[in-house]
């Protein structure tokens, strides 16, 4: 199937610091999708990316599509303490085969005061 | 709007115990699908149904079954529990499947003992 290699695994950052992961795919998504996920909850949508190239912000997160639809990052400016937990791409191919989403093995990210 | 709501939230099973996880999102969505999330690692499909009669299997299906009688139930069912069926279980619906993303239930705790 298809592979998602997410990093960093883990980020311990302090408050205030801006924060960058990324997504990388074997091979191409019609869509990339970035989801948190709290303790103990379900994933929650934070940004969806349609089309190769487009930029996308969502207050201070801001994600990209890749040119080569292989690719996706997520920056988050001036974090804060409610930014911790677990961040997730997702990427999703329409063209055929099973039509749920490929996920990443997750970023941890971790913020001291 | 409750969303996704899955039930039960904790399960503990002896081996070879069966039991139904149940599913229901009351947004009218189409397609609906079943992740195991398993400790650090993303979500993998199990199966996924793309209306009411219509399912198929994900990419890992082996040791479930599933049902969809009406739009807005997806039981996910177990015959006969394994300890590699330990993991925590996520229920999602979207409208339709390319443009529109994936929202998750709050998911059901299983250990197999």
């Amino acid at each position: 199937g298809q592979q998602l290699n997410q990093s960093p695994q883990s980020m311990f950052i302090q408050e205030g610091e801006d924060v960058s992961m990324n997504c990388t795919s074997s091979s191409i998504f019609n869509t990339w999708l970035w989801y948190k996920q709290d303790p103990g909850e379900g994933p929650v949508l934070l940004i969806a990316l349609y089309k190769a190239g487009e930029l996308t912000s969502n207050g201070r997160l801001t994600a990209q599509f890749g040119i080569t639809r292989k690719d996706s990052f997520l920056n988050i400016s001036a974090s804060i303490p409610s930014d911790v937990g677990i961040y997730f791409c997702a990427g999703l191919y329409s063209g055929g085969g099973a039509d749920g989403l490929t996920f990443g093995k997750g970023t941890h990210l971790i913020i001291q005061p | 709007n409750a969303g996704v709501t899955q039930t039960p939230k904790f399960r503990i099973l002896k081996i070879g115990q069966s039991m139904t996880l149940q599913c229901t999102q009351d947004m009218n969505h189409n397609y609906m699908y079943w992740y195991r999330q398993d400790p650090g690692m993303g979500l993998k499909l199990i199966y996924y149904s793309v209306g009411a009669g219509i399912t198929d299997k994900g990419e890992v299906p082996n040791g479930y079954n599933v049902s969809r009688s009406t739009t807005e139930d997806f039981p996910l069912r177990l015959e006969l529990a394994a300890p590699s069926q330990t993991s925590v279980y996520f229920c999602a619906s979207s409208y339709s499947r390319a443009r529109e993303t994936q929202y998750f239930g709050p998911g059901t705790r299983l250990l197999v003992l």
